[in-house]
């Protein structure tokens, strides 16, 4: 079973839509979570971080939920320039060098 | 400009034919990392190093050696390539270790493809 598990995708969705990743990971004792963002060919950059009590950053809402070990991440009113892969990446240790990165989930938005 | 540069960008090469790929960031950041992207799999962690002259094992270090000989520079030498090593690869450089406060910068990859 991989550490970190995400739905491959691709979404593909209209502009102005709302749109909800999820990614599900192993290890209970993971300390910090992430949302990377991808463009096609191109490398991760960090999107957001994910805090325990959930966190909001203009269009883009990540939550976490400790129990069920699952962190989600909600576009809203999404752009054309949305159009990316998007990496869950967790944390065991809150180190660079323990971080686990999922498969990514691919969104194409059209016109 | 801040930026972590790779080279080559592109490769295709014949299986045991020793390579080098070039890692060189100018932020003056203390660790740095290689990663390989494979469909399906997310990155994984081949060496990181946390100053000059220290390297540890990632996850899936099997088949490449590492040097950081100076705190700028961070090569990944593939001795004897193989057709599992066709993969995209990514060096990564961040001013220390702490996830939340020393992001992680990524090169824009080398795509290497090892016939």
């Amino acid at each position: 079973r991989k550490e970190v598990e995400q739905d491959p995708g691709p979404f593909n969705v209209p502009e102005g839509a709302t749109v909800a990743f999820n990614c599900t990971y192993s290890n209970s004792a993971s300390q910090s979570f992430f949302w990377y963002r991808q463009d096609c060919r191109k490398e991760p950059k960090l999107l957001m971080s994910v805090y325990s009590s959930g966190n909001e950053d203009g269009r883009f809402t990540a939550q976490l939920n400790r129990a069920s070990q699952y962190i989600s991440l909600l576009i809203r009113d999404s752009k054309l320039s949305d159009s990316a892969t998007y990496l869950c990446v967790v944390s065991h240790g809150g180190n660079n060098n323990d971080m686990r990165f999922g498969a990514g989930t691919r969104l194409t938005v059209k016109p | 400009e801040a930026q972590v540069t790779q080279n080559p960008r592109y490769l295709i090469t014949v299986t045991g034919k020793k390579l080098t790929v070039t890692c060189s960031q100018n932020m003056n950041h203390e660790y740095m990392s290689w990663y390989r992207q494979d469909p399906g799999l997310g990155l994984r962690q081949i060496y990181y190093s946390m100053n000059v002259e220290v390297t540890d094992k990632g996850d899936v270090p099997e088949g490449y050696k590492v040097s950081r000989k100076e705190k700028r520079n961070f090569p990944l030498i593939l001795e004897s390539p193989s057709p599992n090593q066709t993969s995209l690869y990514f060096c990564a450089s961040s001013l220390g270790l702490a996830v939340f406060t020393d992001t992680q910068y990524f090169g824009p990859g080398t795509r290497l493809t090892v016939l």
